[in-house]
């Protein structure tokens, strides 16, 4: 079965502790992406991933960090969270490497929920 | 950088109406326009989708159109079930950069 996982699906962490949510596809896609999600603010690209060794940064990259090392992986670390990134975060992979290749949709994970005390 | 923004917020129809959600963007380079649909604690999940060389694409019951001239596109649904209800988010991307930005959601509500 096609899909993207994420984990932790919950987790509650102190100020400061640093954190790894991991996010893992099988469907060989090149791009991989992160976003938040806040009420009333839809979704923010946190960084994204064009390919192995290659990641970017989105609109809200202040206080991540991601590797792509290997294709199927895409890790988000938190290496000292704070309270405003409690936020509900999303892992998403497609095909969309190459310009105007016929597969773009993108396939999201389940979603992590972070609270930071 | 990419703005999207996305209207209304809040959209209210009866069982079998049209519902209609606009989105307009500032960057020219933006050439791939998905739309999601997220159900209540779910994941968003793409229900169409469409790419800057074409002006309106239509599956079954929704349709977006896209005016790069103006810079808006938008997503109809007609004949709508309560089934539909949900957050819809649009989201412009460059494929060649890899950028992709959301706008702030509808929370479609339809009444049987």
């Amino acid at each position: 079965e096609a899909q993207v996982t994420q984990n932790p699906r919950y987790l509650i962490t102190v100020t400061g502790k640093k954190l790894t949510v991991t996010c893992s596809q099988n469907m060989n896609h090149e791009y991989m992406s992160w976003y938040r999600q806040d009420p009333g603010l839809g979704l923010r690209q946190i960084y994204y991933s064009m390919n192995v060794e290659v990641t970017d940064k989105g609109d809200v990259p202040e206080g991540y960090k991601v590797s792509r090392k290997e294709k199927r992986n895409f890790p988000l670390i938190l290496e000292s969270p704070s309270p405003n990134q409690t936020s509900l975060y999303f892992c998403a992979s497609s095909s969309y490497g190459q310009a105007w290749s016929q597969n773009t949709e993108a396939f999201f994970g389940q979603g992590t929920r972070l609270t930071v005390v | 950088g990419e703005n999207v923004e996305q209207h209304p917020s809040t959209l209210s129809v009866q069982e079998g109406d049209s519902a209609v959600i606009k989105c307009t963007y500032s960057d020219s380079a933006s050439n791939y326009f998905p739309w999601y649909k997220q159900e209540l604690g779910k994941r968003p999940q793409l229900i169409i989708d469409i790419r800057s060389n074409v002006g309106e694409k239509k599956d079954q019951r929704i349709a977006v159109t896209l005016n790069k001239t103006a810079k808006h596109f938008s997503l109809h649904i007609t004949e709508t079930q309560p089934e539909d209800s949900a957050v819809y988010f649009c989201a412009a991307s460059n494929l060649d950069a890899g950028k992709s930005t959301f706008g702030d959601g509808t929370t479609l509500t339809v009444k049987p």
